[in-house]
């Protein structure tokens, strides 16, 4: 199947520093991008959609001036969480879709001291 | 897209076939049955996907009723390396920015 990859795998950063995850297609083009999170003992949770070369579309709850998406390009969109709180830290997941089934990547563990 | 349900956990003997039930009684004509688990700490891995004909890759079977209300997933010979939780998710395919939206899922024990 395809690949999505990310990177970093595991971050710890301070608390009042921004963290960015980069999320990439290794083999198709994705015109679509997905940001998960999810927090222990739960499920995952849409956090938003990312469009390549447009706005992302944030779930409701979701603060976009704090969690930034930039998606420059078919295979790569990143995720930058801004002035990171203890209460960000969790485990960050990206999904791209080919014309038919919905990739995952490896997913980031963000830990906010 | 159509809610499922699952049983929230299982357990199957080291060996033996797992069975993972689903119901998706609001399922729509145009949407898919997907299944995929997540190994902690991993991202979720596709396993399989069908309309309404079973199908049956490396990984799995999947077996959808003919009314399409609810699927089973049938991993053959369970090994340890399968204990996971297993999502099953329905979603029509007609629209590239449709997403999955995970419920709760099954958390299978595989047991030795």
């Amino acid at each position: 199947g395809a690949v999505v990859s990310q990177h970093p795998s595991r971050v710890i950063c301070k608390s009042g520093t921004s963290v960015k995850i980069e999320c990439r297609s290794l083999d198709f083009q994705a015109t679509t991008m997905f940001w998960y999170r999810q927090f222990p003992k739960q499920s995952l949770m849409l956090m938003a959609t990312s469009n390549e070369g447009s706005k992302a579309t944030y779930e409701q709850g979701v603060e976009k001036d704090k969690f930034l998406i930039n998606h420059a390009s078919l295979t790569l969109s990143t995720l930058t969480v801004t002035s990171a709180h203890p209460e960000d830290s969790s485990f960050y997941i990206c999904s791209a879709r080919d014309p038919h089934t919905q990739y995952f990547g490896p997913g980031t563990r963000l830990t906010v001291l | 897209d159509a809610k499922t349900t699952q049983p929230p956990s299982m357990d199957c003997a080291e060996g033996r076939a797992a069975n993972l039930p689903c119901n998706h009684s609001t399922i729509s004509g145009n949407e898919y049955v997907y299944w995929y688990r997540q190994i902690h700490s991993q991202g979720p891995q596709y396993i399989i996907h069908g309309l309404k004909n079973n199908e049956t890759n490396e990984m799995a079977s999947l077996i959808i009723t003919e009314d399409r209300k609810s699927s089973t997933l049938i991993l053959p010979h369970a090994t340890l390396r399968d204990t996971a939780v297993y999502y099953c998710i329905v979603r029509a395919n007609n629209n590239a920015g449709n997403m999955l939206t995970f419920g709760g899922g099954t958390r299978l024990m595989v047991k030795p």
